[in-house]
């Protein structure tokens, strides 16, 4: 079943300890991104990345790192989580050859910081 | 700035009726614009496309128009199913620079769709 994975679904953690968000893909999508959803704000996208070792920045990258070492994962890495990083967080993926093609996202994870 | 708005957090529409959602954009360098329905404790999942150079893409119960000249996009839903109650994300496409192939995509804020039986 083509999917994209993510773990955990739910995290509650304290400011200031790392924690690290996976991503995961079965549709070898060249294309891959992470997003927050916060209410009245929609989604916002954090980072993305073209392919394999190439990423970018979104519009709200501040707080966040991410890799790509393989193509089918993606990890999220708050090395210093706040409490302004509480939110829910979707991992997607695409090709790359159209824009007009969909992203599949994944689940959610939802992130508290206390 | 948000470069994709979507004004009406909120619609209700009869079952069998027209639901029809809207969305502006002031980014004149947007290339494709989507739409996607999420349910609670799901992620996004994607309805249909269009290109800017086109003004109309249709897709079963599904039509999306395109004004570029308002920079305005709607969703027609035609016939409205109950199963059709959700959040619907306007969301565009642009490209980052002129050399590097990159794009990201801009969402809007949602408009949570209710459709009455």
């Amino acid at each position: 079943e083509a999917q994209v994975t993510q773990n955990p679904r739910y995290l509650i953690t304290v400011t200031g300890k790392k924690l690290t968000v996976t991503c995961s893909q079965n549709m070898n999508h060249e294309y891959m991104s992470w997003y927050r959803q916060d209410p009245g704000l929609g989604l916002r996208q954090i980072y993305y990345s073209m392919n394999v070792e190439v990423t970018d920045k979104g519009d709200v990258p501040e707080g966040y790192k991410v890799s790509r070492k393989e193509k089918r994962n993606f990890p999220l890495i708050l090395e210093s989580p706040s409490p302004n990083q509480t939110s829910l967080y979707f991992c997607a993926s695409s090709y790359t050859h159209s824009r007009a093609y969909e992203q599949y996202f994944g689940p959610g994870t939802r992130l508290t910081v206390t | 700035d948000q470069q994709v708005k979507q004004n009406s957090p909120s619609l209700s529409v009869q079952e069998g009726r027209i639901s029809i959602l809207n969305c502006d954009y002031t980014n004149s360098m947007f290339d494709y614009f989507l739409w996607y329905k999420k349910y609670p404790a799901e992620g996004p999942t994607f309805l249909i496309s269009i290109s800017s150079i086109k003004d109309k893409n249709e897709d079963g119960r599904f039509t999306v128009f395109l004004n570029k000249s308002a920079k305005h996009l709607s969703l027609h839903i035609v016939p409205s199913q109950p199963g059709d109650s959700a959040v619907y994300f306007c969301a565009a496409s642009v490209v980052k620079g002129t050399t590097s192939g990159t794009y990201k995509y801009i969402f809007g804020t949602g408009t949570r769709l209710k459709v009455l039986a």
